[in-house]
């Protein structure tokens, strides 16, 4: 099945350090969410976008839906050891309407940070 | 709310073996569904379902059979273990109307030797 192409697959930081990364497609997304996976864990949600060009924070997370609408950042200011796991974009295309509409979604970004 | 609840934690089987592996939502969402991840392969959708009684395929069913008697339970069976089926399983669940918000359960480890 289709997936997001997401960028960087793996970051290992340093605590404090700001952290990008992003999720790109060759189609058009009408919806772009965030998940975060901890070890051991299932995905939580993060931020949702709904509309190309929004800006969305949450705590010291901002997310943005690109104004292409093919693609969506992540931004953590400040990491901190808690901010560890994997990072998880995932969309739905602009064609797959309705309450049934299924999730497309990317490989993941692992975030490792040194205290 | 205990939110979505999977058992067990972790299995391991046999080739050949069959299981049943558990989720129960307490938040009366109509929509369930069933994810296995891999590495490399990220979150693919096994089965869903939108109601009691209602199931439907997702990107790779092959191998598993769900049924949704209930709104709260949504059971996933492995008939006939692979060694190919070894993965994390997430059971899901969501309000029909709201496709962005979706609540995973916490995962089964599951080993088919």
């Amino acid at each position: 099945g289709q997936q997001l192409n997401q960028s960087p697959q793996s970051m290992f930081i340093q605590e404090g350090e700001d952290v990008s990364m992003n999720c790109t497609s060759s189609s058009i997304f009408n919806t772009w969410l965030w998940y975060k996976q901890e070890p051991g864990e299932g995905p939580v949600l993060l931020i949702a976008l709904y509309k190309a060009g929004e800006l969305t924070s949450n705590g010291r997370l901002t997310a943005q839906f690109g104004i292409t609408r093919k693609d969506s950042f992540l931004n953590i200011s400040a990491s901190i050891p808690s901010d560890v796991g994997i990072y998880f974009c995932a969309g739905h295309h602009h064609f797959n309407a309705g309450n049934n509409r299924k999730l497309i979604w990317g490989l993941g970004t692992s975030l490792a940070v040194n205290p | 709310n205990a939110g979505v609840t999977q058992t067990p934690k972790f299995q391991v089987l046999k080739t050949g073996q069959s299981m049943t592996l558990q989720c129960a939502q307490d938040m009366n969402h109509e929509y369930m569904s069933w994810y296995r991840q891999d590495p490399g392969m990220g979150l693919r959708l096994i089965h869903y379902s939108v109601g009691a009684g209602i199931t439907d395929q997702g990107e790779v069913p092959n191998g598993y059979n769900v049924s949704r008697s209930t709104t709260e339970d949504f059971p996933l069976r492995l008939l006939s273990a692979a060694p190919s089926q070894t993965s994390v399983y997430f059971c899901a669940s969501r309000f029909k109307a709201r496709a962005d918000t979706q609540y995973f359960g916490p995962g089964t480890r599951l080993t088919v030797l």
